[in-house]
């Protein structure tokens, strides 16, 4: 298994509290990505990094921010959680390049529950 | 976003051949993907094609791919009850952006 480490695995917080995520690599891939997975929707990409302080934003950005100070940590936030924010939260991380190495390693997973 | 559809169930009998079908709209996919996800788990990486192939066989796994008309297929041969879960197909494009489907959920029956 790549070494990706997502913390928290599990949380539940009130609406209007700050949320922040952790994912933490130990393969130094250059991508790191945030997704979030809901039923009916698959995996939608929130924001992406491709290296350190270099970060885009997804397709459902909104109410989410990055930042990526280290090769190894991808931190993200939710500023003011919300019901809608509910879900469940994977990373990734891919190699640069074209070939196999862009196959994206999935972490295991946050459960994320506003109430 | 892209759009990466697949249907959302798929139920087949321990023994047959299961075939999970994607349409895909970007065309500069560079190499397209399939994913498992198990309950409770993250995804893990089944196969891949690269675009300008048509077919890729990996045992019982056999994906082809029709790029004139954007469809990608998984066929699973000699399904059994441990193949039951959730298979999403992705494909990558510019700067490493990997885009999913909605994923097809399997049940493989004794």
């Amino acid at each position: 298994d790549a070494g990706i480490t997502q913390s928290p695995r599990h949380k539940v917080t009130e609406t209007g509290t700050p949320v922040t995520l952790r994912c933490h690599q130990t393969e130094n891939h250059r991508y790191m990505y945030w997704y979030r997975q809901d039923p009916g929707h698959g995996l939608r990409l929130i924001h992406y990094s491709y290296g350190v302080k270099d970060t885009d934003k997804g397709e459902v950005s909104d109410g989410y921010s990055v930042s990526r100070s280290k090769t190894e940590d991808f931190l993200l936030t939710l500023e003011s959680a919300t019901s809608s924010q509910t879900s469940v939260y994977f990373c990734a991380i891919s190699e640069q390049g074209t070939g196999p190495n862009t196959e994206a390693f999935f972490g295991q997973g946050t459960r994320l529950t506003v109430v | 976003g892209e759009d990466v559809e697949q249907s959302l169930f798929l139920s087949v009998r321990e023994g047959d051949s299961s075939v999970i079908n994607c349409t895909y709209t970007d065309s500069s996919s560079t190499y397209l993907y399939w994913y498992k996800q198990e309950p409770g788990a993250g995804l893990q990486l089944l196969t891949y094609i690269f675009s300008n192939m048509d077919m890729k066989q990996d045992q019982r796994l056999t994906v082809l791919l029709n790029k004139k008309d954007k469809h990608l297929s998984l066929r699973i041969a000699d399904t059994q009850t441990g193949d039951s879960a959730i298979y999403f197909c992705a494909e990558s494009i510019r700067f490493n952006k990997f885009y999913f489907g909605s994923g097809t959920k399997l049940n493989v029956k004794p």
